[in-house]
């Protein structure tokens, strides 16, 4: 619930504007990632997800940009809404086709303005 | 359309004693997850399933047993209760890692160990 955004990171924006949350992953192997969005006191929700093998991927005011070189992943979040206020996490899978575990990112909450 | 359902909600134990937390899913998916949630420090695995009949251990399994008897449902048990385990639990499930949604969680449980 809340205290899931008690020492995370902190995007605040205002209403309309464009957010960016950045994520570094961890393996330079990990070929699947995921973004979830979580809202106070309720389970992550899936928002999109992107292979290793694309560099862009757009979704409904969403999109995921991958950079393999430096492990980076980041979601852009299109004329931000209060409804978006949010803890944001990024997974990436690191195991190929071997298991299915998800590694977790520990999440940044976006604060959206009015 | 339930999803993922996890009972109880809420809990509060004293020290030393045991529980059970339930997790059931409707959508046939072979794969299952518990994790546990703290402030600032993201999603961690404790125990997760690929099937009927089987288990393995996660990041954090210490303290935890888990069963599933059956491809519904993935039971996670504290036999002796502490107060380290006070903690949001939530479950998990998915068809496979990478196909699209990634997984689907349940609501989530909070437990307090006094």
């Amino acid at each position: 619930g809340e205290s899931v955004g008690l020492h995370l990171p902190t995007l605040s924006v205002q209403e309309g504007d464009n957010s960016i949350i950045n994520c570094a992953y961890s393996n330079s192997a990990s070929d699947y990632f995921i973004w979830y969005k979580q809202e106070s006191g309720k389970g992550p929700q899936f928002i999109i997800d992107i292979r290793s093998n694309m560099d862009k991927r757009q979704g409904q005011r969403v999109t995921v940009l991958l950079n393999k070189t430096v492990k980076h992943l980041s979601l852009q979040i299109a004329a931000t809404q209060p409804g978006d206020s949010a803890v944001y996490f990024c997974a990436e899978n690191p195991y190929g086709g071997a298991t299915n575990k998800l590694i977790f990112g520990t999440g940044t909450l976006l604060a959206v303005q009015p | 359309n339930a999803g993922v359902t996890q009972t109880p909600k809420f809990r509060v134990l004293k020290t030393g004693q045991s529980m059970t937390l339930l997790c059931a899913q409707d959508m046939n998916h072979e794969y299952m997850y518990w994790y546990r949630q703290d402030p600032g420090m993201g999603l961690r695995l404790i125990h997760y399933s690929v099937g009927e009949g089987t288990t393995a251990k996660g990041e954090v399994p210490d303290g935890y047993n888990v069963s599933r008897l059956k491809k519904q449902n993935f039971l996670l048990g504290l036999e002796s209760a502490a107060p380290s385990q006070t903690s949001v639990y939530f479950c998990a499930s998915s068809p496979y890692i990478k196909g699209p949604y990634g997984y689907t969680f349940g609501s989530g449980t909070r437990l307090t160990v006094v």
